[in-house]
């Protein structure tokens, strides 16, 4: 069975700075592209960023543009996402989830098909 | 960004009861849509994929359809462990959008 498990997450001033982890098992990680997508207290989801297997190709949220990156090490099998001039509303629960496909009548369904549990991240002063 | 509606916010039903929720894009995105389940305190999980594919392992109750703009989730005979918060979710765009939420309780 698939296994993410996120950590890294705390409490860290505004403007200041967090890193957070996703060690992943269970399956050939090089072979998928991850996201990171993030739950506010009580609110709904909110897809973070992407990243292609090999780690060559990311996308990002608006909200986030220019100030996290996400990245990847593919020889231990973990997902990293910096996270810099944090915010109060960057405040959230952040899951991993796995980023499978399927080709249907010539065209590429992406989906998530695994997450983990999350790690929280509270950004106050 | 591609903007996804979902009704109705909150549901009640009881146990046995046919459940439809519905999700609706800002602009045409095929078949484009994915749905998920959270419980609290839990990651979500996977029900249908591509409108409506099957997630392996998900009971067939759920099913899925809709192309275009207009899509929807039907459970067709709800069961006590199917009380949770429902979410679609566009994969048209790389920038990925989830519908608010459904929040299914029990009546």
């Amino acid at each position: 069975e698939v296994q993410l498990l996120e950590s890294g997450g705390g409490l860290v001033q505004p403007g200041g700075s967090l890193s957070l982890s996703c060690a992943a098992s269970e399956f050939i990680f090089s072979d998928y592209g991850m996201n990171w997508v993030r739950q506010a207290p009580g609110k709904g989801l909110e897809w973070v960023s992407t990243i292609s297997g090999s780690g060559g190709t990311t996308y990002y949220a608006d909200s986030v543009k220019g100030r996290f990156t996400i990245s990847r090490d593919n020889s231990k099998s973990t997902l990293f996402l910096q996270m810099n001039s944090l915010r109060a509303e960057d405040t959230a629960v952040y899951y991993c989830a796995k980023r499978n496909y399927q080709l249907l009548s010539g065209y590429y369904y992406y989906y998530m098909d695994a997450w983990g549990k999350g790690t929280t991240v509270t950004v106050s002063s | 960004d591609i903007q996804m509606t979902q009704s109705p916010s909150s549901l009640s039903a009881s146990v046995g009861d046919r459940v439809t929720i519905t999700c609706r894009a800002s602009q045409s995105i095929n078949s484009y849509v994915n749905w998920y389940q959270q419980k609290p305190g839990k990651g979500p999980k996977l029900l249908i994929y591509a409108a409506s594919s099957l997630q392996s392992g998900v009971p067939s109750r759920f099913s899925g359809s809709g192309s275009g703009t207009d899509f929807t989730l039907t459970i067709s005979s709800l069961q006590p462990e199917d009380f949770a918060t429902y979410y679609c979710q566009q994969s048209y765009s790389t920038s990925y959008t989830f519908g608010q939420g459904t929040n299914l309780a029990i009546k």
